[in-house]
């Protein structure tokens, strides 16, 4: 069965402090992900990253950044905390299955999560 | 890039009823149509996809039907437990490696 390892499960920053999220899979997967949950938004994707030191933006991007040094970890970092990212985040990993464009089709295997409120 | 519309935001039914979610999408290209399940305070889990040489797909009690002309899907579910209680969401593929998410339906079921 796939794990995907989250650090923390609760984490409390200030405001402009630098905040690291860590991320840990352990199927050897190709694909990690980094989404962020709020009521009524859904899951937004804030960076991916197909391949060690590989990353591209998602969705929302802006305030976050990410670092890829081994397959296996994926580390969301935000740079200066802001109230606005008090949020869920969930890390997710999944096999890379070549496709067409649009037709993606590997199962996203998602960690438990990391409730970040930042004061 | 990939719009995925779901609706309703929550659903109340009574436990044996059927509950049914539609998902829109806007891309007419994509073809891989999964669906979410998260329960309270867990991580969102895959409980069934469906891909578009199909118009329907089921397992046990839960369905995923697809409408490729209309570009909508739709997840079912019969007979419905209270452990079917649980926020869905449905996705999309974007380009190569992603998924978007509909913003989730919150199923509540009493018995």
């Amino acid at each position: 069965d796939v794990k995907v390892t989250q650090s923390s499960r609760y984490l409390v920053k200030r405001t402009g402090e630098k905040v690291f999220l860590e991320c840990v899979q352990d199927m050897d997967h190709e694909n990690m992900f980094w989404y962020r949950q709020d009521p009524g938004l859904g899951l937004r994707l804030i960076y991916f990253s197909y391949d060690v030191k590989m990353k591209e933006k998602g969705d929302i991007p802006e305030g976050y950044s990410v670092s890829r040094e081994k397959k296996e970890r994926f580390s969301l970092i935000l740079e200066s905390a802001s109230t606005n990212q008090t949020s869920m985040y969930l890390c997710a990993s999944s096999l890379e299955v070549r496709s067409l464009p649009n037709s993606y089709n590997s199962p996203l295997h998602f960690g438990n999560g990391t409730r970040l409120t930042v004061t | 890039g990939e719009n995925v519309e779901q609706h309703p935001s929550t659903l109340s039914v009574q436990e044996g009823d059927s509950a049914v979610i539609k998902c829109t999408y806007s891309d007419s290209a994509s073809n891989y149509f999964p669906w979410y399940k998260q329960e309270l305070g867990k991580r969102p889990q895959l409980i069934i996809d469906i891909r578009s040489n199909v118009g329907e797909k089921k397992d046990q009690r839960i369905a995923v039907t697809l409408n490729k002309t209309a570009k909508h899907f739709s997840l079912h579910i019969t007979e419905t437990q209270p452990e079917d209680s649980a926020v869905y969401f449905c996705a999309a593929p974007t380009g190569y490696s992603t998924l978007t998410f509909g913003k989730g339906t919150m199923l509540l079921v009493s018995p």
